[in-house]
């Protein structure tokens, strides 16, 4: 049963307009959730990251919400330009879970026309 | 520069090969790291290692050895056992499990390599 999940495979949005990509996790000992950016052929490098006594983390044009009742995390992009066309990937674990053994949703892919 | 080195950047194996793929980190990180990514999935970790001269499992170890000899090196062998190889591998790194402010942990990735069978 996958715990994490990113249930939009792919979004398109125009240039400057918000990107929203939701991820839904249903293991309730997750407390620590981090999103991870992909472009072809390279790695994922960190995004942005909220733990559990959050429910709103900024950086830049980037904002997550998470909302534990309903076990739901969001990726905010505002505005959206074309470099941020790339695989986001959800990540969950609990607080004493090390980094890597984080489980991972399957990734959206987003592109941004101009 | 600090980073995480993978190579090489692509691979070919034939049957019956064993082939290892290298990762070399410079950040002084205790903690690293295998996956491996599938089209259109999410990443899968193979093995692990929080500190030298050991390594752990992790859910998908079958077909696949590693060893830590030295603290920045983390080499994947993809032995013949694996009948499905042909996929993106990833190395990470973070630091130490045991660091008492975990909520600022997080992963630094290699380039990755991509794996296919000839």
């Amino acid at each position: 049963d996958q715990q994490v999940k990113q249930n939009s495979p792919s979004l398109s949005v125009q240039e400057g307009r918000i990107s929203i990509l939701n991820c839904d996790y249903t293991n309730s000992m997750f407390d620590y959730f981090l999103w991870y950016k992909k472009y072809p052929a390279e790695g994922p490098t960190f995004l942005i990251s909220i733990s559990s006594i959050k429910d709103k983390n900024e950086d830049g044009r980037f904002t997550v919400f998470l909302n534990k009742s309903a076990k739901h995390l969001s990726l905010h992009i505002v505005p959206s330009q074309p470099g941020d066309s790339a695989v986001y990937f959800c990540a969950a674990r609990g607080y004493n879970t090390n980094a890597g053994k984080s489980t991972f949703g399957d990734g959206t892919t987003l592109t941004v026309k101009p | 520069d600090g980073g995480i080195t993978q190579s090489p950047k692509y691979l070919f194996r034939k049957e019956g090969q064993n082939v290892t793929l290298s990762c070399e980190q410079n950040l002084n990180h205790d903690a690293m790291y295998w996956y491996r990514q599938d089209p259109g999935q999410g990443l899968r970790l193979i093995y692990y290692s929080q500190i030298v001269n050991d390594f752990q499992k992790g859910d998908i170890a079958e077909g696949y050895s590693v060893s830590r000899e030295k603290k920045e090196s983390f080499p994947l062998t993809v032995t013949s056992a694996q009948k499905n190889p042909t996929a993106f591998y990833l190395c990470a790194s973070s630091t130490r499990e045991w660091t008492p402010f975990r909520s600022n942990e997080k992963l630094f990735f290699g380039s990755g390599t991509q794996l296919s069978v000839l």
